[in-house]
């Protein structure tokens, strides 16, 4: 079974800082995407990065960027120079090859202050 | 970017009640989601559906029923609502291999 784990509750940083969130992922497919979402405090949840599996650079996005490493099955999202509007909860997600469902990490709040 | 609405916004209903939630998309995605998002358990998958007439079972099916009329409509039905189906649910569209684009969110209660 697919299994995506945030074990970060939540973090706090200071603006203009770098801010970095983990999760971590199980799967047999030998091949799969994987996927950052941001929600905000209003409810409204946003798409921000992706990564798959077959392709080894790192994606960035603007601010963000990822740190994937496939043999410990991990996909970091890096924020640099935080902004006050950064504060939300980040999800990581998974979808193998042939699936079409998003499998959801249980996110991690992220609080930046002036 | 996907145009995903929804409505109601808000909904509260009692037990045994009746509930439709719709979800349009306006940008011709083939693929569209029903998610339920609850404390806890980050977004669970209800159903889904890659075309009009087509359902496919998600992850947390128990108790809903969902039907596709166009490309563009989804609907997620509750037929008996119980209070275990309070939570906040959001439908998404996405294109073939790509990330998918979420509505706003449908909060529903049920007393």
């Amino acid at each position: 079974a697919q299994k995506v784990t945030q074990t970060q509750t939540s973090i706090s940083v200071v603006e203009k800082t770098t801010v970095t969130m983990d999760c971590v992922y199980e799967t047999r497919d030998s091949s799969y995407f994987l996927f950052w979402y941001k929600q905000t405090a209003s409810g409204e949840i946003v798409f921000l990065i992706r990564q798959d599996s077959y392709k080894k650079e790192n994606a960035t996005v603007g601010h963000y960027s990822l740190n994937f490493q496939k043999p410990k099955s991990s996909i970091g999202l890096i924020i640099t120079a935080t902004q006050i509007e950064d504060s939300a909860v980040y999800f990581c997600a998974m979808r193998g090859w042939g699936g079409r469902a998003l499998i959801f990490g249980t996110g991690t709040t992220v609080s930046v202050s002036p | 970017e996907a145009a995903v609405t929804q409505s109601p916004r808000n909904k509260v209903t009692v037990t045994g009640g009746n509930v439709t939630l719709s979800c349009r998309q306006t940008n011709s995605h083939n693929y569209m989601y029903w998610y339920r998002q609850d404390t806890g358990h980050g977004l669970r998958l209800i159903h889904y559906s890659y075309g009009a007439g087509n359902l496919q079972i998600g992850d947390v099916p128990d108790g809903y029923k969902a039907t596709r009329t166009t490309q563009e409509d989804f609907f997620l039905l509750l037929e008996l609502a119980s209070p275990s189906q309070t939570s906040l649910y959001f439908c998404a569209s996405s294109g073939e291999d790509a990330e998918q684009f979420f509505g706003p969110g449908t909060r529903l209660t049920v007393l």
